[in-house]
């Protein structure tokens, strides 16, 4: 009973250097999301998909990139990493709308240096 | 913009004492959830509630969502060192498909 996977958990970038950050659930959810939390602060949405093919930006967008080409997986990917996106990323995802309950990984802590 | 501000940002107790946590906004949200974290882990849903005025018992806590669906509550009772983590209040817009996140509240409950 895996639910949602990220991988890695813990990753440090050089300024300037592009990573891939992996999620994958296994309860054939429709709904995925990434968000980024700050120390001390609340969840970000970074990007957000309803479906395989589906991709929106969320509150905030700029320096990153997804896609989903299938159910299960919504790799989120950094192309030039700056001090700016460190932080740690959640991958979530919910059966419908957000009104369902999220399930969310266990988060990948990132820095940027 | 919607914005959720949640206070207090810290709160250290001792074991069984009662707290309240808020969860405030000028915005409406379609419904209003309230998630716990613990260190290292993903956000755990604990409730969700939809209708103005709602009051919902998860054994110990309580949660009450404004007649207006712009405010939020979470009430412990008898708190235990297990309630120990950050409690994150989160709103959905009209359309379901954002949720907005407040600050969170850190809780330390001290045996």
């Amino acid at each position: 009973n895996a639910g949602v996977t990220q991988t890695p958990k813990f990753r440090i970038l050089k300024i300037g250097q592009s990573m891939t950050l992996q999620c994958t659930q296994d309860m054939n959810h429709n709904y995925m999301y990434w968000y980024r939390q700050d120390p001390g602060m609340g969840l970000k949405l970074i990007y957000y998909s309803v479906g395989a093919g589906i991709t929106d930006k969320g509150e905030v967008p700029n320096g990153y990139n997804v896609s989903r080409s299938t159910t299960e997986d919504f790799p989120l990917r950094l192309e030039l990493a700056a001090p700016s996106q460190t932080s740690v990323y959640f991958c979530a995802s919910s059966l419908g709308r957000e009104i369902e309950k999220l399930f969310f990984g266990s988060g990948t802590q990132l820095s940027v240096l | 913009t919607q914005l959720l501000e949640q206070s207090p940002q810290f709160l250290s107790i001792q074991e069984g004492e009662n707290l309240t946590v808020y969860c405030n906004s000028s915005s409406v949200f379609s419904s209003l959830q309230w998630y716990r974290q613990e260190p290292g882990e993903g956000p755990v849903l604990l409730v969700t509630v939809v209708t103005g005025g709602e009051v919902k018992k998860l054994k110990r806590l309580t949660f009450q969502f404004g007649d207006a669906r712009k405010d939020s509550s979470l009430h412990i009772t008898a708190a235990q060192p297990g309630d120990t983590g950050l409690y994150l209040c989160a709103g959905g817009d009209n359309a379901g498909n954002m949720l907005t996140f407040g600050g969170g509240t850190r809780l330390m409950v001290k045996p």
